[in-house]
């Protein structure tokens, strides 16, 4: 089965500046996507990045970028210029998928503060 | 803009009342999920439906709990009887399945259940 682990249970960072949130998992398959969604207060999951296995190039959505390294089983997420609505829980997740859509595999979370 | 919905969004019961929740899916998409969240146990799938077949319903307890999809535009997921240990945040997301980020899973509000 696979595993998903965030080592970071919370975390902080001041206004404009640069955070890396880490994630590591455990597979044996060669083909699956990883995911990151946010939580904020309002308890809404957000889909923030998505990366296709097979392809080596580190997926990026404007200040959100992704460091993936699949030898390793490494998926972190970096926020640029940090901002006061960036304050949530983030979640990282894991599908294999199997004629499309399965069940994501999650995380605990990292809670991430901005302070202003 | 499309998006998933739940209802209720809050639900206070009694211990051993029923508890229906009620998702409509986003339209067009073929796959639904029910997902729990616990601070304990994190997030984790209690069953999903492809073209509104149950594929999985594993992470459910059998005795009270119980999913279906009556059809393509509604999802339910009910406890009978409710005990305080299902206190907690449920979730449906759908997926497209099918096209352009099928493995892509859009999230509901979710509904917070609190058993007395």
């Amino acid at each position: 089965a696979q595993t998903v682990t965030q080592s970071q249970p919370e975390m902080s960072v001041q206004e404009a500046e640069t955070v890396t949130l880490s994630c590591t998992y455990d597979t044996s398959e060669n083909n699956y996507y990883l995911f990151w969604y946010k939580q904020p207060p309002s308890r809404q999951m957000i889909l923030v990045i998505r990366q296709e296995a097979y392809k080596q190039q580190n997926a990026t959505e404007n200040r959100f970028s992704v460091n993936f390294q699949k030898a390793a089983k490494s998926f972190s997420l970096k926020i640029s210029d940090s901002q006061l609505g960036d304050t949530a829980m983030y979640f990282c997740a894991f599908m294999k998928p199997i004629s499309g859509n399965t069940p994501l595999v999650f995380g605990k979370g990292t809670r991430l503060s901005v302070i202003a | 803009d499309a998006r998933v919905t739940q209802t209720p969004r809050d639900k206070v019961t009694e211990m051993g009342q029923e508890v229906t929740m009620r998702c409509q899916p986003i339209l067009g998409h073929n796959t639904v999920f029910w997902y729990r969240q616990t601070m304990m146990q994190g997030l984790e799938l209690l069953a999903y439906f492809r073209n509104r077949a149950p594929l999985d319903d594993s992470g459910m307890p059998k005795d009270r709990f119980s999913a279906e999809m009556p059809d393509a535009t509604l999802a339910t997921l009910k406890i009978q009887p409710s005990e305080p240990r299902d206190s907690a945040v449920y979730f449906c997301a759908s997926g497209p399945g099918t096209g352009v980020q099928r493995e892509t899973q859009y999230f509901g509000p979710g509904t917070r259940l609190l058993v007395l």
